[in-house]
């Protein structure tokens, strides 16, 4: 069966600190990986996507990983601001079809 | 505002009503997903439609629920007699071509509550 889990659940942090979440998967066959970020009472914002051939990608602060063999990605957050207080989602997709599938999010709190 | 647009942002029925959800896409954007979201769970594929075509319903209710992507307007979800389970978050995206490694750009979805 198909599926994406996340650890931690949650996470406190605090200021200016760095934090790094996990994601794992089994979805098969593997076409690429995304990280979203979705803020409280909004839609899901697209950080990274990674497919089968990369092993890292930056986006500003957000740095994800993938590594295909172990079916393991990271998304590693730097000095971290207020503002990052979020769920981060990592998503799925496999080959040949047309559906994303979503892990159930890492809730992300910095605080002061 | 060029992104995804969803109205209502907040819906009320009581059960046995009707619900109707709508999503206006990215301009240029011919691609739509629906996704449903319950309390502390992942989003859920629905369907995915192109203009005026269904392409994959395979995450769709088979009763009740129905979707469509007419050649002018919005995309529709339409939940007939709704029931308590049908509170969750809706949330639409839309890309400019099958999915593939496309980002798909959400909208900010509807909250249905069912009384």
């Amino acid at each position: 069966k198909n599926q994406v889990e996340q650890s931690p659940q949650s996470l406190i942090i605090l200021e200016g600190k760095n934090c790094t979440l996990q994601c794992n998967y089994t979805v098969s066959p593997f076409s690429n990986l995304r990280w979203y970020k979705q803020d409280t009472g909004r839609g899901p914002v697209s950080l990274t996507i990674m497919t089968f051939s990369e092993n890292t990608k930056s986006n500003g602060r957000y740095t994800a990983t993938l590594d295909a063999d172990t079916k393991q990605s990271s998304l590693h957050i730097t000095a971290s601001q207020l503002s990052d207080s979020a769920s981060y989602i990592c998503v799925v997709s496999a080959e040949n079809t047309d559906k994303l599938i979503f892990g159930t999010g890492t809730r992300l709190q910095v605080f002061p | 505002n060029a992104g995804v647009m969803q109205n209502p942002r907040h819906l009320v029925r009581r059960r046995g009503q009707e619900a109707r959800l709508r999503c206006s896409p990215m301009k240029g954007h011919s691609h739509v997903y629906w996704y449903r979201q319950l309390p502390e769970e992942g989003l859920k594929f629905m369907v995915y439609l192109q203009k005026e075509n269904i392409i994959d319903e395979s995450g769709m209710p088979k009763e009740r629920f129905s979707a469509e992507f007419p050649k002018e307007g919005p995309s529709i979800l339409r939940i007939q007699q709704v029931v308590r389970g049908d509170s969750a978050a809706y949330f639409c995206a839309s890309s400019p071509s099958r999915l593939s490694n496309q980002p798909q750009h959400f909208g900010d979805g509807t909250r249905l509550s069912i009384l």
